[in-house]
């Protein structure tokens, strides 16, 4: 099963609005990592957070680590059309084996 | 640097047949991670290798198989393709043993008729 689950699956949100979006996942880890896919393309690595980290900024992001609830947040600020794709989020349990979450589809609406 | 390089992009095959894929990593990374991408199951780890080692093994069957080079290039190679094996296959390459940030290749589709 996936070490990693996103939530919400899908999120429609108006260009200039903030996106949110989750990610819980089931063991320990050393870091958490958000990727972003456009369209069945590659995947584009956004942020690391490791597992003494509790949050990240990165230009228009920011995510949150809470080792505690196992659980993760992505935050994009100021929303724009280019922001629509899908967003993953790995960890890095069971050893050297990285392992994705479901992801999420945001669409933002011009 | 240039990145991540996979080729082909499109594959179309037959079941039973055969099939090779190649990833170039980035210049100095010498660690390569293979991943299945399905609607179904979504992003599946295959395998990774590092200075021409097998390091990680994900659950597919021994249909799938891997090499790398001397050079960090890597193939992976399905036989007897199945219908089910029909994704889009992703490489990437980071630049150590622990799995740090990995940088992804465009993906090649590959579509088994």
């Amino acid at each position: 099963s996936q070490q990693g689950e996103e939530d919400p699956q899908a999120l429609s949100i108006q260009e200039g609005e903030n996106a949110t979006m989750n990610c819980s996942y089931k063991t320990s880890i050393n870091n958490l990592q958000w990727y972003r896919q456009n369209s069945g393309r590659g995947l584009v690595h956004l942020i690391l957070i490791r597992s003494n980290e509790r949050e990240k900024h990165s230009g228009r992001l920011r995510v949150t680590l809470d080792t505690s609830k196992k659980s993760s947040s992505l935050l994009i600020t100021a929303s724009r059309a280019a922001d629509t794709a899908s967003y993953f989020c790995a960890t890095d349990a069971y050893g050297n084996q990285f392992y994705f979450g479901t992801g999420t589809s945001l669409t933002v609406i011009p | 640097k240039a990145g991540v390089t996979q080729t082909p992009r499109y594959l179309i095959k037959t079941r039973g047949q055969q099939v090779t894929l190649s990833c170039s990593p980035i210049s100095g990374h010498r660690s390569v991670s293979w991943y299945q991408q399905t609607p179904g199951q979504g992003l599946q780890f295959l395998f990774e290798y590092f200075s021409e080692t097998q390091r990680n093994k994900g659950n597919f069957p021994g249909r799938f198989s891997g090499r790398q080079f001397s050079n960090s290039r890597s193939e992976m190679n399905v036989s007897t393709l199945e219908l089910g094996d029909s994704a889009l296959y992703l490489c990437a390459s980071s630049l150590g043993v622990r799995q740090d940030t990995q940088y992804f290749g465009p993906g090649t589709r590959l579509t088994v008729l």
